[in-house]
């Protein structure tokens, strides 16, 4: 069956170190992968997208990775701050003849001063 | 990038009753969709909502129970029906284009009593 995997557990880690979230897939043949950040009470914000031949993207403090062997992608936040405290979600889309968007488990990142 | 507004921002509803709920973007984008998020879950899609036709309905989600609607390339609604307290949830809709990502309401948190 299909899955889109992110860690479960929430993630604590310390003002100033990168905070590395990881997003798994199976079954999936994307042709792009986003990633979104969700604040309590309200609705995802886009962040970056990135396309499956592309092997890395960045954007500002933000670097997202896609191994499309792997089936994997992995997010990174470089000098974390608390204000980067939210959960994290990744989507694929749902296919070549669809513009649908799939979301992952999401993952909730706590960055401590 | 496009700008949803979502309303209800939230209702408590009788069971048996139908709540529609309204997304209005400030510009003209090529898909909507609608999701449901349970609290501290991810987001399980709904509908992609077609302007001019009727909505494409993901496994497990049917027309009689969430009519939706989209008349123009502005607009959405998703009408939930007949409702139970398995219906209370947040219900989001989102729009835009395949290369930019998605931009998301507010949300609509739904209780059924």
């Amino acid at each position: 069956s299909q899955k889109i995997e992110q860690n479960s557990e929430a993630l604590n880690i310390q003002e100033g170190k990168t905070a590395t979230l990881t997003c798994n897939y199976t079954n999936y043949s994307p042709a792009y992968l986003q990633w979104y950040r969700q604040d309590p009470g309200r609705g995802p914000v886009f962040l970056l997208l990135i396309r499956e031949n592309e092997k890395e993207k960045r954007k500002e403090r933000l670097k997202v990775t896609f191994d499309t062997t792997l089936k994997q992608s992995l997010f990174h936040i470089t000098a974390s701050q608390p204000a980067d405290s939210a959960t994290y979600l990744c989507a694929l889309d749902g296919g070549m003849d669809t513009d649908k968007l799939i979301f992952g488990t999401g993952t909730r990142l706590q960055v401590f001063p | 990038s496009a700008v949803i507004s979502q309303k209800p921002s939230r209702d408590i509803c009788q069971r048996g009753t139908s709540l529609t709920i309204q997304c209005q973007v400030d510009s003209q984008v090529t898909m909507m969709f609608w999701y449901r998020q349970q609290p501290g879950q991810s987001l399980t899609l709904i509908a992609t909502a077609n302007q001019g036709s009727e909505a494409t309905y993901e496994s497990g989600f049917v027309i009689d129970k969430f009519p939706i609607s989209r008349p123009n390339l502005t607009f959405s609604t998703l009408t939930v029906s007949n409702m139970s307290p398995e219906d209370s949830s947040i219900y989001l809709c989102s729009g835009g284009g395949r290369a930019g990502g998605y931009t998301f309401g507010s949300g609509t948190r739904l209780t059924v009593v």
